[in-house]
């Protein structure tokens, strides 16, 4: 199995902050990584695919980088919406895998 | 826009089997991959397995065993078994589309179902 590692496994940062999370494969995925956010209570929601496409409707503020081994999420203004759970996830391989989540919370 | 329900008992007993099923409305369910993936409280996605409308399926090597998928494609559902449970199968299962994109027909899940807690309990 690919596993997939987050760092920070949460943070907390004031409105209007850039936040920024990184995910990394234990082998080389190419670009074949994904992006979900999870509030309390919900299912995921697909933010960012093939490692930097934005999914339609997802605001501009949310980003993504990286090819390879390692990548990075980024939310370059930090709103009281975001607040939630953010996961990577790979499919360059069977299983699917994702990442442990990074739990981001307002200062 | 396509939407998945989950459903099935909310309680199963150790060493008995979990079974639920996903409704799938406002599209058709042929021609996709479609995927459970679990969440214990306050854990992380594990990704179960998935099956095709041909029904071939695909599972997690960590569940394997223990998992067994269907698909009926005249009532737009799937199914999920899940054999032996004990407590650490105790979370929330959600169902899921994989989106096609290139040469990969489910590279990412889109859309979930709202997903349902399972809890294994005597």
């Amino acid at each position: 199995d690919i596993q997939m590692t987050q760092s920070p496994s949460s943070l907390s940062a004031s409105v209007g902050d850039r936040v920024t999370i990184t995910c990394q494969a234990s082998q080389d995925i190419s670009n074949y990584l994904n992006w979900y956010q999870q509030k309390p209570g919900k299912a995921p929601k697909l933010l960012i695919y093939d490692a930097s496409n934005l999914e339609t409707g997802v605001p501009s503020r949310f980003s993504g980088s990286g090819s390879g081994t390692d990548f990075t999420f980024t939310i370059s203004s930090l709103q009281p919406e975001d607040i939630a759970t953010y996961y990577c996830q790979q499919y360059d391989n069977l299983p699917r895998t994702f990442g442990q989540g990074t739990k981001v919370e307002i200062k | 826009q396509v939407q998945l329900q989950e459903s099935g008992p909310g309680l199963v007993k150790p060493s008995e089997t979990l079974s639920l099923t996903c409704t799938v409305s406002g599209g058709s369910i042929s021609s996709y991959y479609w995927s459970w993936i679990r969440q214990p409280a306050g854990k992380g996605l594990e990704w179960i397995g998935r099956i095709y409308t041909s029904g071939s399926t695909n599972y997690n090597p960590s569940l394997k065993s223990r998992v067994t998928m269907s698909v009926d494609t005249s009532k737009n559902q799937f199914s999920l078994k899940l054999s032996s449970v004990t407590a650490a199968d105790t979370a929330v299962y959600y169902c899921a589309r994989g989106r096609p994109y290139g040469d990969y027909l489910d590279p990412w899940f889109d859309p979930w179902g709202q997903g349902t807690l399972v809890t294994v309990s005597s």
